[in-house]
């Protein structure tokens, strides 16, 4: 089955570390993005790739980093310089060809970040 | 700017009765996207229906229909019957073909609770 998928699903850190949030889709799409939710609010896009080895900052990237080495993986790492790093992250991914910005985009689980 | 909203925080009927969940949205461009997600409790966001700016043609998918005026900048999201398999949180979102990639943005969600 083609789809997203998301680890781990609950991940606890304690100030000052950095971590990784893994996302990887074989659904064979050019683009992928990282969006941050918190309670009561949309999502909020924090980087977002549209190609292998390119990737652009979204609206709040201040204390992320991304790579997107390999078309199928585009990792995540919340830095320590996060300040408030307690959310819902949820990757993303779309077809990315051409003209995409009217492409529905596909959802993993998403990953629920815990600072302790 | 665009901007996406969705005053209904929450909305709790019972079993069988229709409900109305709204959208509306501000944006400068003359082509753009409109779109519903349905984020359920396990978390991941679904796509539900995507509609151009040039088709004012309402949608009707079993239970659900939308109803799309541009006159009043609104997407509204009907379910019918509504089960209780229909509690989630619904975002009503945006995309604009001027915008870079695939940037949609997302209005904050309706937390729908249907109760037996």
């Amino acid at each position: 089955d083609g789809g997203i998928t998301q680890s781990p699903k609950y991940l606890f850190r304690k100030e000052g570390q950095n971590v990784t949030l893994s996302c990887e889709q074989n659904l064979n799409h050019d683009a992928m993005y990282w969006y941050r939710q918190d309670p009561g609010q949309g999502l909020r896009l924090i980087y977002y790739s549209q190609i292998v080895n390119d990737f652009q900052k979204g609206d709040i990237a201040e204390g992320y980093s991304v790579s997107r080495e390999k078309k199928e993986s585009f990792p995540l790492t919340v830095t320590s310089a996060q300040k408030n790093p307690t959310a819902f992250y949820l990757c993303a991914s779309s077809i990315g060809q051409g003209a995409d910005w009217y492409n529905e985009q596909f959802f993993g689980p998403g990953t629920r970040l815990t600072v302790l | 700017a665009q901007k996406v909203t969705q005053a209904q925080t929450e909305i709790s009927v019972v079993e069988k009765e229709d409900v109305t969940l709204d959208c509306v949205y501000e944006t400068r461009d003359t082509t753009y996207y409109l779109f519903w997600y349905k984020q359920p409790p396990s978390g991941e966001l679904v796509f539900l229906i995507r509609r151009n700016s040039f088709d004012e043609q309402n949608e009707i998918s079993g239970r659900y229909s939308w109803n799309f005026q541009k006159s009043t900048s609104s997407f509204n999201f009907t379910i019918t019957a509504s089960q209780v398999v229909d509690s989630a949180v619904y975002f009503c979102a945006l995309s604009e073909a001027g915008s870079s990639a695939s940037k949609i943005i997302f209005g904050s969600g309706t937390r729908l609770s249907i109760r037996p």
